[in-house]
């Protein structure tokens, strides 16, 4: 099956400035995630969706950060304002199953942003 | 709150020289104790899920195994293809989150 795709892989911008990330889930797959994975450390949740419901946004910086998941598919995170402490990688996961269960995350390979 | 505590940060082994890595983790409820393995510039890859106390799973040079209170991902006789950051994650029933630890980062030289 094909996996978590993302993109752009990589992107540069200036401080201030807006970024998004797009992401497109395992076919199926109804829970969808996104992580901001600084470097040494481990991903951190920014948002969960089931089907095109936010089911947890109690770490996104609402200040700045927006996500969307349109038609339960797809998935679009917005950094606007982003500051220097932004610069992370961007990761998408997505499971089956029940929300209440603790199925497999598939990641995707990340989107790298580095604000200057 | 749920947290996850990952131990050593970092590890060099030589080729050849078996050790464990350790996932110490607070969590209501435990639903599962997911090991995941990290290359650079990739994402994180699934190893394994272990649900219960006294479970153990194995997958060629690695075998976790699971406490009630700690998970450990032992590493046989390991190979410079090994080297990564190996992840660990629970997920706990009361907010079905799934909290990760910081890593550990593990070099095998040959």
């Amino acid at each position: 099956e094909a996996g978590v795709a993302q993109s752009p892989r990589y992107k540069i911008i200036e401080k201030r400035q807006s970024v998004a990330f797009w992401c497109n889930p395992i076919s199926g797959h109804a829970t969808l995630y996104w992580y901001q994975q600084i470097l040494g450390q481990g991903p951190k949740l920014l948002i969960q969706f089931q089907n095109n419901g936010v089911v947890d946004d109690s770490q996104l910086p609402k200040d700045r950060f927006s996500a969307e998941r349109l038609k339960g598919v797809d998935s679009t995170l917005k950094i606007q304002p982003a500051k220097l402490e932004d610069s992370a990688v961007y990761l998408c996961a997505s499971r089956t199953g029940l929300l209440s269960g603790a199925n497999v995350l598939t990641f995707g390979a990340g989107s790298r942003l580095t604000v200057l | 709150e749920d947290q996850v505590t990952q131990s050593p940060e970092a590890l060099r082994l030589q080729e050849g020289e078996s050790s464990s890595l350790n996932c110490s983790y607070t969590v209501s409820g435990l639903r599962g104790l997911f090991w995941y393995r990290q290359d650079p510039g990739k994402g994180p890859e699934f190893l394994f899920t272990l649900y219960s106390a006294g479970e153990e799973k194995e997958k060629e040079r690695l075998k976790a195994t699971l406490t009630k209170k700690e998970s450990f991902l032992h590493i046989t006789a390991p190979k410079p293809e090994d080297s990564a950051t190996y992840l660990c994650a629970v997920v706990g029933g009361g907010t079905y989150k799934y909290i990760f630890g910081t890593g550990t980062r593990l070099k095998v030289l040959a």
